[in-house]
């Protein structure tokens, strides 16, 4: 089946640092997304893709759905304590249905003071 | 507006026992996708359903099941736990196949130890 690989697989940055991190798939994805989970919470969605090129930004987040239709990265700036989480990218892979989505294994990130 | 609540929270049960977790979603989402999580698979889709029939469902061997009603609340359940069960199970919800543009709606999950 479609696999998602994430790297990196953890991160420890000093807060104010920049972030960034990819994912990439050996086959083509339609959509991709990326989520954050926080410890004891569900994952949240952060930014949504959905053409090949596209950049888009969400406040201090940016994502870009890569040409080839296989990779995406999301970058952080200047990052802050709260930034602490599970990264995960997803994608859908239920047909039309938006329900079923195959994830990566996620980035860890610890932000220090 | 209230997200998506799941229950219980957290359990615990042995081996051969089965086990019945809920979900309800937002109000006004017709569609319940189901999660399992692990630190060693991490996060793996389980069912999806909408309008009570099931759309979608993962590589899951047949002790797992899982049904929604007609108010869009869904259970899912595991029989014959096995060791390998414990996990934290997600609930999340959309509006509808297709429209949500790949946004879905966590619950917070139920933690499951099976000893």
């Amino acid at each position: 089946g479609q696999q998602l690989n994430q790297s990196p697989q953890s991160m420890f940055i000093q807060e104010g640092e920049d972030v960034s991190m990819n994912c990439t798939s050996s086959s083509i994805f339609n959509t991709w997304l990326w989520y954050k989970q926080d410890p004891g919470e569900g994952p949240v969605l952060l930014i949504a893709l959905y053409k090949a090129g596209e950049l888009t930004s969400n406040g201090r987040l940016t994502a870009q759905f890569g040409i080839t239709r296989k990779d995406s990265f999301l970058n952080i700036s200047a990052s802050i304590p709260s930034d602490v989480g599970i990264y995960f990218c997803a994608g859908p892979t239920g047909g039309t249905s938006y329900g079923k989505l195959t994830f990566g294994q996620g980035t860890i990130l610890t932000v220090h003071p | 507006k209230a997200g998506v609540t799941q229950t219980p929270r957290y359990l615990i049960k042995t081996r051969g026992q089965q086990v019945t977790l809920s979900c309800s979603p937002i109000s006004g989402h017709r569609s319940v996708s189901w999660y399992q999580q692990t630190p060693g698979q991490g996060l793996q889709f389980l069912f999806e359903y909408f309008s009570e029939t099931q759309r979608n469902k993962g590589n899951f061997p047949g002790r797992f099941s899982g049904r929604q009603f007609s108010n869009s609340r869904s259970e899912m359940n595991v029989s014959t736990l096995e060791l390998g069960d414990s996990a934290l199970y997600l609930c999340a919800s959309s509006l509808a196949p297709g429209t949500s543009l790949g946004e879905l709606f966590f619950g917070e999950g139920s933690r499951l130890t099976v000893l």
